[in-house]
């Protein structure tokens, strides 16, 4: 296992157009979650799957946006009408339930992310 | 989850200790601190983390104050490699929110 995998790592989309990431966690985790990062500032939690249940979303997460993880495994992020707003690094992480309550012993695994940027 | 407080930027000499401080003053009695660190277009990545007591692995030394409001990060012979930024978070476990409040983070600079 390599890790957690995201694709594509550059997305380049005109306004209006929808996009999707895909996220691949590690494969015995069964908890990923998906953060956005803007410019200078730290990662900002989008929304959280334990297996295929998506069990908690942040205010962040417009109805533009939505995320499935449908057989707890990979996990889609996907954004309708993109807006020059959305242009950010999308990360997923994940992370296992076996330790410190979801954190693991290793805390919460990322991905390199996906760069999005809408002109 | 408490919030932290860290300073924006730090330089360090390379093959120096680099000691990253981090303020947490209304930290709960459950509350861990960890630290992760994210170098330039990479995710973060997970360091090291406590509760109370100092703690060591192969990347770094925590040591938390005795009351608990503050924290050190101590990399102990800092490399180029090691220049990210560098964030302090405090997260109660096992029942604690499922993010993570990264905050802004120090922006660590190993110089040559």
């Amino acid at each position: 296992d390599t890790g957690v995998s995201q694709d594509p790592r550059h997305k380049i989309t005109k306004r209006g157009q929808n996009v999707t990431f895909r996220c691949d966690p590690i494969s015995e985790h069964n908890r990923l979650y998906w953060y956005r990062q803007t410019l200078g500032q730290g990662p900002e939690f989008l929304t959280y799957f334990q297996n295929e249940a998506q069990l908690e979303k942040s205010r962040l997460l417009s109805d533009r946006f939505s995320a499935e993880r449908p057989k707890g495994s990979f996990s889609t992020l996907e954004i309708q009408r993109t807006e020059q707003g959305d242009s950010a690094m999308y990360l997923c992480a994940s992370s296992s339930n076996f330790g410190q309550g979801g954190l693991g012993l290793y805390g919460y695994t990322f991905g390199s992310g996906t760069r999005l940027t809408v002109v | 989850d408490a919030k932290t407080t860290q300073p924006t930027s730090m330089d360090c000499a390379e093959g120096r200790a680099a000691n990253l401080p981090c303020n947490h003053s209304t930290i709960s009695g459950n509350e861990y601190v960890y630290w992760y660190r994210q170098i330039h277009s990479q995710g973060p990545q997970y360091i090291i983390h406590g509760l109370k007591n100092n703690e060591t692995n192969e990347m770094a030394s925590l040591i938390i104050t005795e009351d608990r409001k503050s924290s050190t990060l101590i990399l102990p012979h800092a490399t180029l490699r090691d220049t990210a930024v560098y964030y302090c978070i405090v997260r109660v476990a096992p029942t604690g929110a499922n993010n993570l409040f990264f905050g802004t983070g120090t922006r660590l600079t190993v110089i040559p």
